[in-house]
């Protein structure tokens, strides 16, 4: 299971674009990008996922350059109801298990 | 559309007792996964099931039993609780392919 590297924490102020990267520097040819967010006291939540170049949602981009040994989840405009935990994985198609690490808690200021 | 749904939500056990968490999904996924989640910490994966009847072991699976009898039910199970398996313990499932996992909202475990 490739293991993924993320920073420890990020701050950001509001209406400003937020970008996490991820690294995943042994990720194998069938695994999938994850993003999901966390706020306190719930479960994570789905946020994005894609497996080359860029995908984009209601909610957020994911940048994947051509070596996908890293990912960058963009948040645009965000709002203090962005602080949360954001965490980047990495596994297969048809994988049976999955591996987070420690995430990124992004914290958005006023 | 419940989704994931775990009982209980929060319990307070002793040292040595023990206990069966539930999770219940309604999305007829194959898979069913059971984290613990420390204080500031990431999940990691307990145990998971790729099917009804069967189970395999996580990154920590000591001192917890699970069993998935129903496709739709995953049990995990403390023989005999410790303090450090204090933690929120979330559930998970996954239909596979390139789908994400849906999670329930977690059960809040204290041991005393």
């Amino acid at each position: 299971l490739a293991k993924t590297t993320q920073p420890i924490s990020m701050d950001s102020y509001e209406g400003q674009e937020v970008n996490i990267t991820c690294s995943h520097n042994n990720i194998a040819t069938n695994d999938y990008i994850t993003w999901y967010q966390q706020f306190p006291s719930q479960g994570p939540r789905f946020i994005i996922q894609g497996y080359k170049t860029k995908v984009t949602n209601e909610v957020a981009s994911l940048f994947i350059p051509a070596d996908r040994k890293s990912s960058t989840l963009s948040l645009p405009r965000v709002s203090l109801s962005d602080t949360a935990v954001y965490y980047c994985l990495v596994g297969p198609f048809y994988g049976q298990n999955f591996v987070f690490g420690p995430g990124t808690r992004l914290s958005v200021l006023p | 559309n419940a989704g994931v749904t775990q009982t209980p939500k929060f319990r307070v056990l002793k040292t040595g007792q023990s206990m069966t968490l539930l999770c219940a999904q309604d999305m007829n996924h194959e898979y069913m996964y059971w984290y613990r989640q420390d204080p500031g910490m990431g999940l990691r994966l307990i145990h998971y099931s790729v099917g009804e009847g069967t189970t395999a072991k996580g990154e920590v699976p000591d001192g917890y039993n699970v069993s998935r009898l129903k496709k739709q039910n995953f049990l995990l199970g403390l023989e005999s609780a410790a303090p450090s398996q204090t933690s929120v313990y979330f559930c998970a499932s996954w239909t596979g392919a390139d789908q994400p996992q849906h999670f329930g909202d977690g059960t809040r475990l204290s041991i005393l």
